[in-house]
């Protein structure tokens, strides 16, 4: 979905390095998630924030952190970077749902980055 | 380049005919399920919803099942298409006080011409 914007496409970092991966949209969704994607494991949630003062943990957070910068800015952190996080990372928003806050709407993705940790 | 659809269940049809893709899903209080069609280097891409009140809905060329007794959810493509080649994955909601999805591990749909 072009509304969600994901920086960069690509990288290559080495173990140990710090690594940000930027999401932007501008579908005025409040709801935003981080995911990753591993061959034939499906996508697990990272963390996800459905305001800019909520930040909330995934399925899979340990390694990660994250910074909820405006409405329509999420960024991924990986501070200290190993092999094991080589993956396809996506970013999702979602507006908030008619039928309440436990409710659910459809995620819109991004075009997802894909890095590689050497 | 690496691709998201290894190791997956692949199903494979000739154009024209109708595919059904399964999904177990694993907490019988889900009370929301989606299916999201994801094409070689792009993100997941909705393509029908379904709430745990109904048992099915169709959208164009697409019908989604809800079983909630086995707890089975299946997609079926009418007329499928070479486009309609992709992951597919279904998901669930689960109430939890925040309405995050849990995603399957897909199933490859390869459409010969």
């Amino acid at each position: 979905d072009a509304d969600v914007t994901q920086t960069p496409r690509n990288r290559i970092t080495k173990t140990g390095k710090r690594i940000m991966l930027e999401c932007s949209q501008t579908k005025g969704h409040d709801r935003m998630y981080w995911y990753r994607q591993d061959p034939g494991l499906g996508l697990r949630l990272i963390y996800y924030s459905f305001d800019v003062k909520d930040i909330n943990k995934g399925e899979i957070s340990d390694g990660y952190s994250v910074s909820r910068q405006a409405q329509a800015k999420f960024s991924l952190s990986l501070e200290s970077a190993i092999p094991n996080q080589t993956a396809l990372y996506f970013c999702a928003t979602s507006d908030f749902p008619s039928g309440g806050p436990s409710s659910y709407n459809e995620q819109f993705f991004g075009p997802g980055t894909r890095l590689t940790v050497l | 380049g690496e691709s998201v659809g290894l190791h997956l269940p692949t199903l494979s049809v000739q154009e024209g005919d109708n595919s059904i893709i399964n999904c177990a899903y694993s907490n019988s209080a889900s009370d929301y399920f989606i299916w999201y069609k994801q094409e070689s280097g792009k993100g997941p891409q909705f393509i029908i919803d379904i709430r745990s009140n109904m048992d099915k809905r169709q959208g164009q060329r697409v019908t989604v099942l809800l079983n909630k007794t086995v707890k089975h959810l299946s997609l079926q493509i009418a007329a499928t298409q070479p486009g309609d080649s992709a992951v597919y994955f279904c998901a669930e909601g689960r109430p939890s006080g925040y309405s995050t999805l849990t995603f399957g591990k897909g199933t490859m749909l390869l459409v010969s011409p």
